[in-house]
């Protein structure tokens, strides 16, 4: 069935820049959105952005100036760029994906926990 | 920026009903999703399109829509169903999420 796995480093100093990859896994890219998704420890759901297939992206407004998402159809993988990182971006981030015609997250990853500190 | 309001905690007994609500501006023109996610485990999709139930989820889940509040309806509530649960709805291509509720079942 379809596997969504995140991955990166759990570690990551203030100021910096957070990478993550999402692989694909029993799945094309094709015809779908991937999203990444984050929940700050004992906090609610909070939706980062979108990328298609085709490239085209959409971010949650209040972090469009840090965000970056981009993906690479040969690697069956998209991935998270997301800048000059505080404290209060340690979260755990979950990659997840949905169809336009469905309108809801049918597939997850596990999520990885990225905690920012010096 | 566009907000659903969800209470944060309800309580039901095993066996009986539980509701939980969702509401938000203009939410009766946008499709409305539920997510339960246990301790330590990613969320997991209940219903979307207010109420269309992927397989393999329980029919004692259920969703409804009523002017702009969206209801999760659990049936015959279970120890198992005891979690956290997000609704989700679209504002402008950008994705929403209420802010949780907690369903204890004692």
């Amino acid at each position: 069935q379809v596997q969504l796995q995140e991955s990166g480093p759990g570690l990551v100093k203030p100021s910096e820049t957070l990478s993550l990859t999402c692989t694909v896994s029993s799945a094309s890219l094709r015809n779908y959105y991937w999203s990444w998704i984050r929940q700050s420890p004992g906090k609610g759901l909070e939706w980062v952005g979108y990328i298609y297939f085709t490239g085209n992206v959409n971010y949650n407004p209040s972090l469009k100036s840090r965000v970056t998402i981009s993906v690479d159809t040969s690697k069956n993988q998209f991935s998270l760029k997301l800048n000059s990182l505080t404290a209060a971006d340690t979260a755990l981030y979950y990659c997840a994906r949905h169809h336009e015609r469905i309108r809801a997250f049918d597939i997850w990853g596990p999520g990885t926990l990225v905690t920012v500190s010096s | 920026s566009y907000e659903l309001t969800q209470p944060p905690s309800v309580s039901v007994s095993p066996g009986q009903t539980a509701s939980i609500t969702c509401s938000g501006d203009k939410l009766g023109d946008k499709y409305a999703g539920w997510y339960q996610q246990k301790p330590g485990q990613s969320p997991v999709v209940v219903i979307y399109q207010d109420n269309k139930r992927p397989s393999g989820i329980p029919e004692r889940f259920s969703g409804s829509k009523y002017g702009n509040t969206a209801t999760l309806t659990i049936s015959g509530t279970q120890a198992m169903d005891e979690a956290d649960y997000y609704c989700q709805a679209w504002d402008s291509n950008t994705a929403v999420f209420g802010g949780g509720t907690k369903l204890t079942v004692l």
